[in-house]
């Protein structure tokens, strides 16, 4: 039984660059959400899909931020341009299309520190 | 803009002892969940609440959802240092998929 999985689990880039995280959701979940969490907080919800399509993006979600699932299966986060202020952890979570209370289950996370 | 307010934000006991950690909102949510997060990992989901006062019990863990389903309450029974952690509730809005999550209970407990 394999949980959802990112990668990589830490990413150091400096300001300015572009850089682009991996989710694989647990198979045959058909729900795939992205969060950010700063330090001493929740997480903050940002994007949500149904198999390919991208239903629901937080304001969070600024134009510099893209997130895919083109076979609605694995999922990536890319921000271009990086701001010391996008340095968080980003978690990303997958449920199935019903369940109880349409539980979430989250990966490792992603870790980023913008230089 | 629906809000989790998580009480207390600190809680540094002792082996043995008991602890409540509350949960709560003015909104009205679909279903609740807890998770528990080390430091440098994803939270790892404790249990589901969907029903106005619905109790469940996981070993010396009791959740439960209050009666309006606004808010929730985690009690932890003679707490070991392996409960030491961070407690996040998180609530689903009827309606949306994005949970809303508190800013959490940071728990140690010393041996």
């Amino acid at each position: 039984d394999t949980g959802v999985s990112q990668d990589p689990r830490h990413k150091i880039t400096k300001r300015g660059q572009n850089v682009t995280f991996r989710c694989d959701p647990i198979s045959e979940h058909n729900r795939l959400y992205w969060y950010r969490q700063t330090l001493g907080q929740g997480p903050e919800f940002l994007t949500y899909f149904q198999n390919e399509a991208q239903l629901e993006k937080s304001r969070l979600l600024s134009d510099r931020f893209s997130a895919e699932r083109p076979k609605g299966s694995f999922s990536t986060l890319e921000i271009q341009r990086t701001e010391q202020g996008d340095s968080a952890m980003y978690l990303c979570a997958s449920s199935p299309k019903t369940g109880y209370g349409e539980t979430q289950y989250f990966g490792p996370g992603t870790r980023l520190l913008v230089l | 803009t629906q809000l989790l307010e998580q009480s207390p934000q600190f809680l540094s006991i002792q082996e043995g002892e008991n602890l409540t950690v509350y949960c709560n909102s003015s909104s009205v949510f679909s279903s609740l969940q807890w998770y528990r997060q080390e430091p440098g990992e994803g939270p790892v989901l404790l249990v589901t609440v969907v029903t106005g006062g619905e109790v469940k019990k996981l070993k010396r863990l009791t959740f439960q959802f209050g009666d309006a389903r606004k808010d929730s309450s985690l009690h932890i029974t003679a707490a070991q240092p392996g409960d030491t952690g961070l407690y996040l509730c998180a609530g689903l809005d009827t309606g949306r998929r994005a949970l809303t999550f508190g800013s959490g209970t940071r728990l140690q407990v010393q041996p």
